[in-house]
């Protein structure tokens, strides 16, 4: 069965220190690749993706993921964070099948970061 | 930018009683997801929805839960019997195609 883990319950960082958050996935097949963020009082948001092609990926305020796959990572990196950072981010994954995507995402438990100002 | 919204954002109920949280999906889009996250837990898969009907559902997922698109707008998930474990935050989402999709801000959900 797919799982995926994410080692960092709570992250605290002051602004301007980098950030990595690690994900590590189980699946013997192919997988699409995401990582959400959600603001508090706010809904899961897209952050960035990975499906094929570049292993390095640029999302949304900063952030990249590396998709490692000797790993089975998928690791968040911000190099500098700002308050405004604050917030609970979630990797996820689906699997890649021969008809497309399976629908169903498969989440971790959720990194909380909170950044010092 | 499009949004999915959904309402209420927070629902008490007794046990036992049926409840039907709504979600309105993004108007283009053909997939239609329901998660739940109990307080603490991670965000799980409870169902998908393509072509008017349910194309994957999870265990959790049983006889009691159903859904439906009662038109072409809304995308509803009913309890029919909430239990006190179904207390969680209900999140809907929608999608173009099975991969990448966009999530509501949920409905809170509280049984007693």
């Amino acid at each position: 069965a797919q799982s995926v883990s994410q080692h960092n319950h709570h992250v605290i960082l002051s602004e301007a220190a980098s950030l990595e958050l690690g994900c590590n996935y189980s699946y013997g097949g192919t997988v699409n690749l995401f990582w959400y963020v959600q603001y508090p009082g706010q809904h899961l948001q897209l952050l960035l993706k990975y499906f094929s092609g570049d292993p390095l990926v640029k999302g949304i305020k900063g952030f990249e993921a590396e998709f490692i796959k000797s790993k089975f990572s998928f690791n968040l990196r911000k190099p500098s964070v700002q308050w405004s950072d604050t917030a609970e981010y979630f990797c996820a994954v689906n699997a890649q099948n021969y008809g497309g995507s399976q629908g169903n995402l498969i989440f971790g438990k959720g990194t909380k970061l909170s950044v010092k100002p | 930018e499009p949004e999915v919204t959904q309402t209420p954002s927070h629902q008490v109920t007794q046990m036992g009683q049926e409840v039907i949280l709504r979600c309105v999906p993004i108007s283009n889009h053909l997939y239609f997801y329901w998660y739940r996250q109990i307080l603490g837990q991670k965000v799980e898969f409870l169902v998908s929805f393509y072509n008017n009907e349910i194309s994957e559902k999870s265990e959790i997922f049983d006889d009691q839960f159903s859904v439906e698109r009662p038109d072409g707008s809304n995308f509803t998930l009913k309890i029919r019997s909430t239990k006190l474990e179904d207390s969680a935050m209900y999140f809907c989402a929608s999608s173009v195609a099975e991969e990448t999709q966009y999530f509501g801000p949920g409905t809170r959900l509280l049984v007693l």
